[in-house]
């Protein structure tokens, strides 16, 4: 159980155009999604926090233009870098969560390589 | 904010047991304990979660003493297939639904 799936796996696009990434939860309901970004050797970075419906919460220091982040269903989250750039290309990865109390247990998906060039 | 502090790396043979200590000195009283292993090129996956006393799995065990500030997870007779980055995470005080992620310590596993 508890499986998070990402899709794609991996992509390389030009300059300039926009990647779209997914997140699905495949076996529960997920009340919270969390966007992260790792940088190789370094540890992950919280992008933002999404919840079903609802706008999301973007950490300080990312641009909520650029990240667009869709909640659209309790299975699905989307996040969309515009107008990508070489320093974009990092390594995606989605969590999701289903508890009903605050510090539930989050399950990662398996992470998107994006490479800018 | 409750942030943790782990080794930055730490180094063990095939067989052996290795213990990683994670410092949480803010940690919230209703705050859980989760520990997470990552491999290259891959999401975290969950190990273990525990809010006091002891907690064991089909994979490691988690001592946490009774003031909670610090937790170790256990790893007993460690392969190479181990060798990976171990994160140490607890709540976040100031936002619901928030882990924030520490450097981690990163293991190496030596035949």
């Amino acid at each position: 159980g508890a499986v998070v799936s990402q899709h794609p796996s991996w992509v390389i696009c030009k300059s300039g155009t926009s990647v779209k990434i997914e997140c699905r939860s495949l076996d529960f309901q997920a009340t919270t999604m969390f966007w992260y970004r790792q940088f190789p050797k370094q540890s992950l970075m919280l992008m933002a926090t999404s919840n079903e419906g609802s706008k999301a919460t973007y950490e300080q220091g990312v641009e909520k233009d650029k990240f667009l982040i869709n909640h659209a269903s309790l299975t699905l989250s989307t996040l969309t870098v515009t107008s990508a750039h070489p320093e974009d290309s990092s390594f995606y990865i989605c969590s999701a969560s289903f508890g009903l109390s605050e510090w539930e247990t989050q399950y990662f998906g398996p992470g998107t390589r994006l490479l800018v060039l | 904010l409750a942030k943790t502090t782990q080794p930055i790396s730490m180094d063990s043979y095939e067989g052996q047991e290795v213990n990683i200590t994670c410092s949480h000195n803010n940690i919230a009283t209703n705050d859980y304990i989760t520990w997470y292993q990552q491999f290259p090129s891959q999401g975290p996956r969950f190990i273990i979660q525990g809010y006091k006393t002891k907690v064991t799995n089909e994979v490691a065990s988690l001592f946490i003493p009774a003031d909670r500030k610090s937790s170790t997870l256990s790893l007993p007779r460690v392969s190479l297939s181990d060798t990976a980055v171990y994160y140490c995470l607890v709540g976040d005080l100031g936002v619901a639904y928030k882990y924030i992620f520490g450097t981690g310590t990163r293991l190496k596993v030596l035949a």
